[in-house]
C-alpha cells in the first residue's frame, strides 16, 4: 500500500532561518511526490512536485524539496523563512495506476516567529 | 494558469435539507475531479473520484446515496449532500486534474466550502 508520513505535527522556526518540513513515503514503483500549502479556511495551493529528473526540485515562493530515494524522503526546504510562510503543509504521493489518486500525509503546521 | 473555483464558499443549512456544492475548472478542461473532506486539524480524506460522463467512484466507507456526485461537463462537478446532519459539517475541497502529458498531470484544488449543518 502507498502511504505518506509527516512525522512532525508542528515546526517552529525563527524568521530568516532555514526551514525543513519532513516527509517520507512508501510506494511501489516510481514515486510521484507533491507538496501543497494550505492557509486558514482555504484550499490547497500547489508548491512543487517530483516526477523524475533532478533530485532537487524548485517550486513556488522560494520553496524547494529534495528527493532521496535511499531514504524514501521528500523533505520541503526553504533557505530563509518568512512570517507569511506560516501555514499547513501537506506532502502527497500519487498512485501510479488507476485514477491516479493522491494520498496525503497528515500535515505539518509551520509557524514562523518574528 | 490552473484555477479551480468552488461555490458556495460557506453554507449553513438546517438538518434534513440538501446542499449542493459546485466545483469548476475555470481555465482548463478536467475529465477527472476529486472530492475531499477535511476534518479540523486533520488531513484530507478522499471521498470520491468524479469522471465526466460516467458514475463517480466512491472510496470505501463513503455513502454514495448521501454524497451525490455529478460531473456533467468537462469543467463542472457537483457534490450534493443529501439530508444533511450535523455530523456532515466539515470543510469540503474539490480538485481537478489538469492533464499535460503522461505523468506530468497535477491536481489543482479549489478554495473549499465550509458546510455547517444546524
Amino acid at each position: 500500500a502507498q502511504s505518506v508520513a509527516q512525522p512532525e505535527d508542528q515546526v517552529n522556526v525563527a524568521e530568516g532561518n532555514p526551514l525543513t518540513v519532513k516527509c517520507t513515503y512508501s510506494v511501489s514503483g516510481n514515486p510521484y511526490l507533491f507538496w501543497y500549502v494550505q492557509y486558514p479556511n482555504r484550499g490547497l495551493q500547489f508548491l512543487l512536485k517530483y516526477i523524475t529528473g533532478d533530485n532537487l526540485v524548485k517550486g513556488s515562493y522560494g520553496f524547494e524539496a529534495e528527493f532521496n530515494k535511499s531514504q524514501t524522503s521528500f523533505h520541503l526546504k526553504k533557505p530563509s523563512a518568512l512570517v507569511s510562510d506560516s501555514a499547513l503543509y501537506f506532502c502527497a504521493v500519487r498512485t501510479t495506476s488507476g485514477t491516479y489518486k493522491y494520498i496525503f500525509g497528515t500535515g505539518t503546521r509551520l509557524k514562523v516567529l518574528a | 494558469g490552473a484555477v479551480v473555483s468552488q461555490h458556495p464558499s460557506r453554507v449553513i443549512c438546517k438538518s434534513g435539507t440538501s446542499v449542493k456544492i459546485e466545483c469548476r475548472s475555470l481555465d482548463f478542461q478536467a475529465t477527472t475531479m476529486f472530492w475531499y473532506r477535511q476534518f479540523p486539524k486533520k488531513s484530507l480524506m478522499l471521498m470520491a473520484t468524479s469522471n465526466e460522463g460516467s458514475k463517480a467512484t466512491y472510496e470505501q466507507g463513503v455513502e454514495k446515496d448521501k454524497f451525490l456526485i455529478n460531473h456533467a461537463s468537462l469543467t463542472l462537478s457537483t457534490l450534493t449532500v443529501t439530508s444533511a446532519h450535523p455530523e456532515d459539517s466539515s470543510f469540503y475541497i474539490c480538485s481537478a486534474r489538469k492533464i499535460v502529458q503522461g505523468p506530468q498531470e497535477t491536481q489543482y484544488f479549489g478554495p473549499g466550502t465550509r458546510l455547517l449543518v444546524l
